[in-house]
């Protein structure tokens, strides 16, 4: 596709609940990106994925949190047994190399709302 | 790790006058220096970065400056237009991990026509 594609737009769940976000980045991207934006926050990085190399998950903030990368492109973030903490938008990113020269091209995120 | 802290938190300028936001940031090997621009319901969208070794980057109405020295670098619109009003990133990162980015808090900025 042209852009980032994430999906759902918007997710609304019950506390205790689990949940998957999908993120399919820029065809050709091999650099795969999730942050998330709390309410009147900046972005804050959770995982990255490049290539066939190991992931850089060091900013998951729980082991509730997972996320793989199939055959190199479709992405799915898992929050387990959601809590109310987590509702925030969730962002994928792509590029086309680890290098940050290319830069990052954003999805509109998945609001997520833990009720 | 890399602290940015960003400043105002909301800005609002009449239509024609120059709008500035102003990071900081913590980690003095960083040397990447972007920022982004995010409209309602959308995602953030690079507008402009700089690197260490530059201290002024321009394009059309945008520029950002960068002081090493005083680790602060600054986002400069000039002639604003009601099309300008979204919420501004400014982010940095640092080697090796130059792929993730620390984000400031965000500006909102409003243009008044």
């Amino acid at each position: 596709g042209a852009g980032v594609s994430q999906s759902p737009s918007n997710k609304v769940t019950e506390k205790g609940k689990d949940v998957e976000l999908r993120c399919d980045p820029i065809s050709g991207h091999t650099a795969l990106y999730w942050y998330r934006q709390s309410l009147g926050q900046g972005l804050e990085f959770l995982i990255y994925f490049q290539g066939n190399s190991a992931p850089d998950k060091s900013g998951l903030p729980s082991d509730r949190f997972s996320a793989e990368r199939t055959g190199g492109s479709v992405s799915t973030l898992t929050i387990q047994r959601t809590q109310q903490e987590d509702s925030a938008v969730y962002l994928c990113a792509s590029s086309l190399s680890g290098a940050i020269n290319y830069g990052y091209t954003f999805g509109s995120g998945t609001r997520l709302t833990v009720v | 790790g890399e602290n940015v802290e960003q400043h105002p938190s909301t800005l609002s300028v009449q239509e024609g006058d120059s709008a500035v936001i102003k990071c900081t940031y913590s980690d003095s090997a960083s040397n990447y220096f972007p920022w982004y621009k995010q409209e309602l319901g959308k995602g953030p969208q690079l507008i402009i970065d700089i690197r260490s070794n530059v201290g002024e980057k321009k394009d059309q109405r945008i520029a950002v400056t960068l002081n090493k020295t005083a680790k602060h670098f600054s986002l400069h619109i000039t002639e604003t237009q009601p099309e300008d009003s979204a919420v501004y990133f400014c982010a940095a990162s640092r080697p090796p991990d130059d792929y993730k980015l620390s984000f400031g808090a965000g500006t909102t900025v409003t243009v008044r026509a």
